[in-house]
């Protein structure tokens, strides 16, 4: 089936740094979806990407759906320590098809 | 406040005990999921419901069965568990069924944490 892939595991950046993460596969998607999970909580959606080379904001975040539909990336601008969290995207490959979760990237901030 | 809410946030049970897991959704959606988070792996989608109609088991064990009375609630039937079990049950919904050739977004409630003794 299909998979996406997201590394690293983990990421530790500075409070105020930009953070960028991928998710990448071999199979072409056509939607792309991150998603973001609190410690105790579920995961809550951050950004819906459904079209090849969309670039979709949502406050400080930044996400893009790749040209060869093969890739998104999500971008985080000026971190702040809530931004902690576990960071997961997820896609489907056809409308007709399962929503694939990749494993998720753990962030840390220092303050 | 969510959309999705479930209920108990946290449950253990031992493994000859029964219990159920809760879930109901504020959203109007027509299609709810159950899934299974362990750590370190990829969400694995347990069970699929569409307008209060099963479209989907994903080879669950019969020890997990989910019951679904109407569109805006659904249940997990605990029974006879293993420590194996032990994880991060999250539903979810979304307006239409996702991959009846529909991409709508699944929104997630904050899940029932489950530890079988």
């Amino acid at each position: 089936g299909q998979q996406l892939n997201q590394s690293p595991q983990s990421m530790f950046i500075q409070e105020g740094e930009d953070v960028s993460m991928n998710c990448t596969s071999s199979s072409i998607f056509n939607t792309w979806l991150w998603y973001k999970q609190d410690p105790g909580e579920g995961p809550v959606l951050l950004i819906a990407l459904y079209k090849a080379g969309e670039l979709t904001s949502n406050g400080r975040l930044t996400a893009q759906f790749g040209i060869t539909r093969k890739d998104s990336f999500l971008n985080i601008s000026a971190s702040i320590p809530s931004d902690v969290g576990i960071y997961f995207c997820a896609g489907q490959t056809g409308a007709n098809s399962k929503l694939t979760f990749g494993k998720g990237i753990t962030l840390s901030v220092r303050p | 406040e969510t959309g999705v809410t479930q209920t108990p946030r946290h449950l253990v049970m031992g493994m000859t005990n029964k219990k159920s897991l809760k879930c109901e959704q504020h959203l109007g959606h027509n299609a709810m999921y159950w899934y299974k988070q362990s750590a370190k792996k990829p969400l694995e989608l347990m069970f699929v419901y569409n307008f209060k109609e099963q479209t989907e088991n994903n080879s669950v064990p019969s020890r997990f069965s989910p019951e679904c009375p109407n569109s805006s609630h659904l249940f997990l039937h605990l029974h006879t568990l293993q420590p194996e079990d032990s994880a991060l049950y999250l539903c979810a919904s979304s307006r239409t069924l996702t991959g009846r050739y529909s991409n709508q977004p699944q929104h997630f409630g904050d899940g029932t944490r489950l530890s079988i003794l």
